[in-house]
């Protein structure tokens, strides 16, 4: 019940496109759900997070769509970029909890082609 | 606005020795979390500390410890060192329950990337 699932684990994209990702949670208890991007060598930069009683966040290119019922959420990356080639984490934890504990997902190594 | 540290970039080891990691939080955050993130893989959650006490642990043995200090910076303690522990250790800082609707959001250090030879 602790995992996080996601898919695909690599994706190419041409430049333009759009990228998704996905992510399913069995854990009810989870309450919010960020998305990372991962640079070779660096550490994860927070891009964008949802909390479950909204069923879609946008900021900028980016954008979370989440289904609470199915228990999925992904993450579009609108008219994507050479920049956008990374490695894209999806996490969940549990918003009332204290504890900052994010349970991640695989991670999904993206290339976008120029 | 200072964001996360750590400290060393790098580090090679041996078999059984021990290590500490460093970290120094954003400026306004007195919560740090510990991750373990083994190569091609989603970081693993070690422990968070809040106020100087550990407050949280994941699935890790006690040979993994750790300390916050009064300025809110922290140690990874790594004691027996084994060759599974090669890893990157990521740090990463939160404002905690003063962060109100944003005490959720984690900002993470570059890492620190250890080697178990």
């Amino acid at each position: 019940q602790q995992q996080v699932k996601q898919s695909p684990q690599s994706l190419i994209v041409q430049k333009g496109g759009i990228s998704i990702i996905n992510c399913a949670y069995e854990n009810t208890a989870f309450d919010y759900f960020p998305w990372y991007q991962q640079f070779p060598g660096k550490g994860p930069a927070l891009l964008i997070a949802i909390r479950p009683d909204v069923s879609e966040k946008k900021e900028g290119r980016f954008t979370i769509s989440f289904n609470k019922s199915a228990k999925q959420f992904s993450l579009h990356i609108m008219d994507s970029q050479p920049g956008d080639s990374a490695t894209y984490f999806c996490a969940a934890k549990r918003g009332s909890s204290n504890t900052g504990k994010l349970i991640f997902g695989q991670g999904t190594t993206l290339q976008v082609k120029p | 606005e200072t964001g996360v540290t750590q400290s060393p970039t790098h580090l090679i080891k041996t078999r059984g020795q021990q290590v500490t990691l460093r970290c120094s939080s954003q400026s306004g955050h007195n919560t740090v979390s510990w991750y373990q993130q083994a190569l091609g893989q989603g970081p693993q959650f070690i422990f968070q500390y809040y106020r100087e006490e550990e407050n949280g642990r994941g699935n890790f043995p006690p040979r993994f410890s750790g300390l916050q200090f009064p300025n809110y910076s922290s140690e990874l303690n790594v004691n027996a060192l084994e060759l599974d522990d090669s890893a990157l250790y990521l740090c990463a800082s939160s404002l905690g329950l003063a962060g109100g609707s944003r005490y959720n959001e984690q900002f993470f250090g570059p890492g620190t990337r250890l080697t178990v030879l």
